[in-house]
């Protein structure tokens, strides 16, 4: 079964530093995207990318927010500065048919900012 | 802001019996209506998108129901098996603009030997 690949799976950094979350979705899949679970809530939409651009984005994904496709395969969410409350578990899913298509998830990546 | 709420936050339930619980969502502006499973450590896995008012999905054991008019979708989980306990997340898209999927808290499901 094709598998949507986090990596790392915990990171922890300093506030005020830059962190790289990297995500490879699954090979024909055209809808990439990224969302957030803050402990104890719900799970929050960031962003969505298809054909190299952001289709959608919410008010969380400010302008300390940032992503990539650098390379055909990888999928990448850059956080320029972070603060403490940007500590939660992100996910990179993706999907064949957008939003009438269900997401396949990755693991996650549990972000800690200290 | 959209407000997706799901019912009940948590449910025992004895091995081999039925279970349902209910996802609610705005009736107005509707375009999908997305049900995963969601289990300790590992990812959220997709169950179920459902874009028609009346459509009825099925998988094996588990099935969903869909009321677009009304804003709420139930699930339901026959005859539960211990592998049944999971989170379920329902999720719900109005159609473009800045919300993505927007989530319910899950509903925990916990079965009982």
């Amino acid at each position: 079964e094709p598998e949507v690949t986090q990596t790392p799976s915990h990171q922890v950094t300093q506030m005020g530093q830059e962190v790289i979350l990297r995500c490879v979705p699954i090979s024909n899949h055209l809808y990439f995207y990224w969302y957030r679970q803050i402990l104890g809530q719900k799970v929050e939409f960031l962003v969505s990318f298809y054909n190299n651009e952001i289709s959608e984005k919410s008010e969380i994904f400010d302008d300390q927010f940032s992503v990539e496709r650098p390379d055909g395969s990888n999928f990448t969410l850059k956080i320029r500065s972070t603060k403490l409350e940007d500590s939660a578990m992100y996910f990179c899913a993706s999907s064949e048919a957008g939003q009438v298509g269900g997401y396949t998830f990755g693991s996650g990546t549990r972000l800690t900012v200290v | 802001i959209l407000n997706v709420e799901q019912s009940p936050q948590s449910l025992h339930v004895q091995e081999g019996d039925s279970t349902n619980f209910t996802c609610s969502f705005p009736s107005s502006n509707f375009y999908a209506l997305h049900w995963y499973r969601w289990e300790t450590a590992k990812s959220p896995e997709a169950l179920f998108v459902m874009t028609l008012n009346g459509d009825e999905k099925k998988k094996g054991r588990i099935s969903a129901t869909l009321n677009t008019k009304e804003g709420y979708s139930y699930l339901y989980i026959k005859g539960s098996q211990p592998e049944d306990s999971a989170t379920y997340l329902c999720a719900f898209y109005s159609g473009g603009g800045a919300d993505g999927l927007t989530f319910g808290k899950g509903t925990h499901l916990i079965i009982q030997p």
